[in-house]
């Protein structure tokens, strides 16, 4: 069974600062990954989707890498800032099927 | 575009009754539908698939009985708690893949449901 784990569980960090938020997952057979921002008590908001033949996408200060095969993504923010506090998911589906295998997050608070 | 919709967001209710909740895509029709569960402070956690005019699929450990999915359209799919218990109190969130995007297509998730059983 596929397991995701995300590290660190909680960062704080002060605002302008670059951050990288990593992600793990067991069973490199994905067909894609996917990083997605939720705010407290609130849904997903999907921030990239990166396809097993990429290695990075890019959207304003976010780029995400993945590293099929040793089974890692990471999440880049640049200069970060207040509205960037949020919990941070990432989500990698599977070769067969459509299910997606999520991680346990990471709650970021960037620090006026 | 690609918008989900969940309704209603929140919902409170007595032990032993039944909560419906809808998962509509506002802009766009959907062959396949899921349904997650998200504890607090844990990750999210896949109940279900939901197929238009077919059986929903449940994950291993996943009540059917209790759970029920049913996906009457290309624009929805419904969960209902039955007889719920103060154990289902959760955060239930919906996502949905558009229509001949190829199987794999991005998915795009609704806002949530807040359930909370007395």
């Amino acid at each position: 069974k596929q397991e995701v784990t995300q590290i660190p569980a909680a960062l704080s960090v002060p605002e302008g600062e670059n951050l990288v938020l990593n992600c793990s997952f067991t069973d490199s057979a994905i067909y894609n990954l996917q990083w997605f921002r939720q705010d407290p008590g609130k849904g997903l908001t999907s921030l990239l989707l990166i396809q097993s033949s990429q290695r990075e996408q890019t959207s304003g200060r976010l780029n995400a890498s993945l590293d099929k095969s040793s089974g890692r993504s990471t999440l880049y923010i640049a200069a970060s800032q207040p509205g960037d506090s949020a919990t941070y998911l990432c989500a990698v589906r599977r070769g067969t099927g459509n299910q997606f295998y999520f991680g346990t997050g990471t709650s970021l608070t960037v620090i006026p | 575009g690609a918008v989900v919709s969940q309704h209603p967001s929140r919902v409170i209710c007595k032990s032993g009754t039944s909560v419906k909740i809808e998962c509509r895509s506002l802009d766009f029709q959907a062959t396949t539908m899921f349904w997650y569960r998200q504890f607090p402070k844990k990750s999210l956690m896949l109940m279900a698939t939901s197929n238009e005019g077919s059986k929903a699929t449940y994950e291993q450990g996943v009540e059917k009985d209790k759970f029920l999915i049913n996906h009457a359209s290309l624009t929805l799919s419904t969960l209902t708690v039955t007889s719920a218990h103060p154990e289902d109190s959760s955060f239930y969130i919906c996502s949905a893949s558009r229509s001949g995007r190829g199987r794999f297509s991005e998915q795009f998730f609704g806002p949530g449901t807040r359930l909370t059983v007395l």
